[in-house]
C-alpha cells in the first residue's frame, strides 16, 4: 500500500525557515517524480514544485522561486520542501504527491494527508 | 502560465442527477488534463487522467472527455458520496496549474 507522510509544518515568524518532510513507503521511491502542492485555507490547490527521480531537475512555481528549495534521499524514501523567508501568503496545508510515471510525471495518483504551516507573528 | 478555468464554481444537484463540469485552458494541452475529487479535510484523490483515463479504482459513473482546451468531467448518476469539491489540473507543462474547483452540493 502506497503511504506519504508529511511532517515538519508548524507555526512560524514572518522571514522564518521550516523544513517540511515526507516520508514514502509502498513503491519503488526512487522510479517516481515527487511534488508540493499546497492549499490556503478554504482556498484551491496551488502546486509548488517538482523533483526528479534522481533530484537532478527540479521546478518551482514563481511565488517561491529563490525561497524554497526540494530535495529528496532516495536511500531514506524521503522527499523534503526547504521553506526560507517565509511569508503570511505561505500560510497553507501542504502536501506531498507522487507522481505517475514517465512523461506522466505531472499528474499525482497518490497525496500524503497533508501537514499546516502557519506564518504569522 | 496556462490558467486553467472551470465552471460552474458552484453547482447543487440531487442523487441520481447527471451532472457536468467543464475546464478550459488557456491554450492547447492536448490530452493532458486530470481531475481530483477534494472532500473537506483530505487530500485530493485522482479521478480521471490524460483527460479520459479512469483512475483504478474510481466507479464507472465518472467519466472524462475533451482536448485541446476543452474539457468536462461528467458524473452519470450522483451518489452521496460525490457531493465534494472537483479541480482540474493540466500536466501539460510547468508550472502546473489547477482550475479554481466546482464545490458540488446537495439540493
Amino acid at each position: 500500500e502506497v503511504q506519504l507522510v508529511e511532517s515538519g509544518g508548524g507555526l512560524v515568524q514572518p522571514g522564518g525557515s521550516l523544513r517540511l518532510s515526507c516520508a514514502a513507503s509502498g513503491f519503488t521511491f526512487s522510479s517516481y517524480a515527487m511534488s508540493w502542492v499546497r492549499q490556503a485555507p478554504g482556498k484551491g490547490l496551488e502546486w509548488v514544485s517538482v523533483i526528479s527521480t534522481s533530484g537532478g531537475t527540479t521546478y518551482y512555481a514563481d511565488s517561491v522561486k529563490g525561497r524554497f528549495t526540494i530535495s529528496r534521499d532516495n536511500s531514506k524514501n524521503t522527499v523534503y520542501l526547504q521553506m526560507n523567508s517565509l511569508r503570511d501568503e505561505d500560510t497553507a496545508v501542504y502536501f506531498c504527491a507522487k507522481g505517475v510515471s514517465g512523461s506522466y510525471y505531472k499528474t499525482f495518483d497518490y497525496w500524503g494527508q497533508g501537514t499546516l504551516v502557519t506564518v504569522s507573528s | 502560465d496556462i490558467q486553467m478555468t472551470q465552471s460552474p464554481s458552484s453547482l447543487s444537484a440531487s442523487v441520481g442527477d447527471r451532472v457536468t463540469i467543464t475546464c478550459r485552458a488557456s491554450q492547447s494541452i492536448s490530452t493532458y488534463l486530470n481531475w481530483y475529487q477534494q472532500k473537506p479535510g483530505k487530500a485530493p484523490e485522482l479521478l480521471i487522467y490524460a483527460a479520459s483515463s479512469l483512475q483504478s479504482g474510481v466507479p464507472s459513473r465518472f467519466s472524462g472527455s475533451g482536448s485541446g482546451t476543452d474539457f468536462t468531467l461528467t458524473i452519470s448518476s450522483l451518489q452521496p458520496e460525490d457531493f465534494a469539491t472537483y479541480y482540474c489540473q493540466q500536466s501539460y507543462s510547468t508550472p502546473i496549474t489547477f482550475g479554481q474547483g466546482t464545490r458540488l452540493e446537495i439540493k
